[in-house]
């Protein structure tokens, strides 16, 4: 069965330093996202992409993110200069463009630990 | 904005128990409720899909229904590896889906 994977599993970074976070979607799917979880808390939303460039983004998206499809099988999340509280777990999502049908399939998660 | 609202936060069933998880939403033209597992450390997995009040499905132990206000989802004679956090979320204008905060079931022997 298709699945999201996500790579890598954990990443310790420093403060200000920049992390890229990647995934690869169902294939032929063409909408995906990118959500995050903090330790205890509910899942949120970051960003949703389609076609190419982004379609919707949270308040949390701000300028220190980024979102990337560099070529035809990867989605990358860019944190520019961590901060403390960027730690969590980090989940990618792909969905079907098809009528009516908007079921979201997510990764395992890469764990981000800013120290 | 959309919100949603899990209950209870937490619930401990003796396997064959059966019991129901709440779900209950605010959101401006829904366009999909959904329910998801989770286990510790892992992303969520996609069980349901509701798009109209009245609406049911079904899987193995697990039924889910709708009405305008909240969604239950039924857990039928539970077995403890039905054991999981149950995320419930909603998608109303755009494609985002907005999370409640789960209810971690717990299934023992």
């Amino acid at each position: 069965e298709p699945e999201v994977t996500q790579t890598p599993s954990h990443q310790v970074t420093q403060m200000g330093q920049e992390v890229i976070l990647r995934c690869v979607p169902i294939s032929n799917h063409l909408y995906f996202y990118w959500y995050r979880q903090i330790l205890g808390q509910k899942v949120e939303f970051l960003v949703s992409f389609y076609n190419n460039e982004i379609s919707e983004k949270s308040e949390i998206f701000d300028d220190q993110f980024s979102v990337e499809r560099p070529d035809g099988s990867n989605f990358t999340l860019k944190i520019r200069s961590t901060k403390l509280e960027d730690s969590a777990m980090y989940f990618c999502a792909s969905s079907e463009v098809r009528l009516a049908v908007y079921e979201q399939y997510f990764g395992p998660g890469t764990r981000l630990t800013v120290t | 904005e959309d919100q949603v609202t899990q209950s209870p936060e937490a619930l401990r069933l003796q396997e064959g128990e059966s019991s129901s998880l709440n779900c209950s939403y605010t959101v401006s033209g829904l366009r999909g409720l959904f329910w998801y597992r989770q286990d510790p450390g892992k992303g969520p997995e996609f069980l349901f899909t509701l798009y109209s009040a009245g609406e049911e499905k079904e899987k193995e132990r697990l039924k889910a229904t709708l009405t305008k206000k909240e969604s239950f989802l039924h857990i039928t004679a539970p077995k403890p590896e039905d054991s999981a956090t149950y995320l419930c979320a909603v998608r109303g204008g755009g494609n985002k889906l907005t999370f409640g905060t789960g209810t971690q079931l717990k299934v023992e022997l």
